[in-house]
């Protein structure tokens, strides 16, 4: 079936460090690719996205990129902040039944400065 | 232009309660979703609607939980007979109608059911 798989968490950074957070994705049709962010308390934030192969989604410093051949969308930030501290979920979404999310387990960030 | 919009936030309830989660959709959304999410793991999808009709309720339990979304109104999930396992984080999300091409999900804030 299809399901997305997350690095286990949590990562831990200090303020201005590289982020990086693997996700790697199985889908028997032609998926869409998402990342979620979740703030402590709150409801999950679209934070980037990609439709296609090779199509990069960026947004607020973050970008991850739609690998076809490795199934893979990596979110990655070149310098992070104490304010990127949250949950995040990569999700997939088969664009021929348009319904519902595939999420990942989560990776939590903690960014200390 | 308003979020999603669920109600309430936190809600309490004593095991054999019912407990009634709304979802107002962003304007010009059609299609409704709901996501569970237990402690420590990612989001569950449990049913898709779209106005007065069911398209997807496979991840569902197929006891005590219904969903619904009227013509006018709220969407709805209840949940009768309350057990302590269905505390979690309850999502909803809405989208454009398919004919858009965009399979973007917004979500709402959550509910927070505690089943005491």
């Amino acid at each position: 079936g299809d399901s997305v798989t997350q690095m286990e968490g949590p990562v831990t950074l200090s303020e201005e460090a590289f982020l990086t957070i693997n996700c790697t994705y199985t889908a028997t049709g032609y998926p869409s690719l998402f990342w979620y962010v979740q703030y402590p308390g709150e409801g999950l934030q679209l934070l980037l996205k990609a439709t296609k192969a090779d199509d990069k989604g960026s947004n607020k410093g973050f970008e991850a990129t739609y690998r076809k051949e490795t199934t893979s969308f990596h979110l990655e930030k070149g310098s992070v902040q104490v304010s990127d501290s949250a949950v995040y979920f990569c999700a997939l979404i088969i664009n021929q039944a348009g319904t519902a999310l595939i999420f990942g387990k989560g990776t939590t960030l903690s960014v200390s400065s | 232009n308003a979020g999603v919009m669920q109600n309430p936030r936190h809600l309490v309830r004593r095991r054999g309660q019912e407990a009634r989660l709304r979802c107002s959709p962003m304007k010009g959304h059609s299609h409704v979703y709901w996501y569970r999410q237990l402690p420590e793991e990612g989001l569950k999808f449990m049913v898709y609607l779209q106005k007065e009709n069911i398209i997807d309720e496979s991840g569902m339990p197929k006891e005590r939980f219904s969903a619904e979304f009227p013509k006018e109104g709220p969407s709805i999930l209840r949940i009768q007979q309350v057990v302590r396992g269905d505390s979690a984080a309850y999502f909803c999300a809405s989208s454009l109608p398919e004919i858009s091409g965009s399979y973007e999900q917004y979500f709402g804030p959550g509910t927070r059911l505690t089943v005491t």
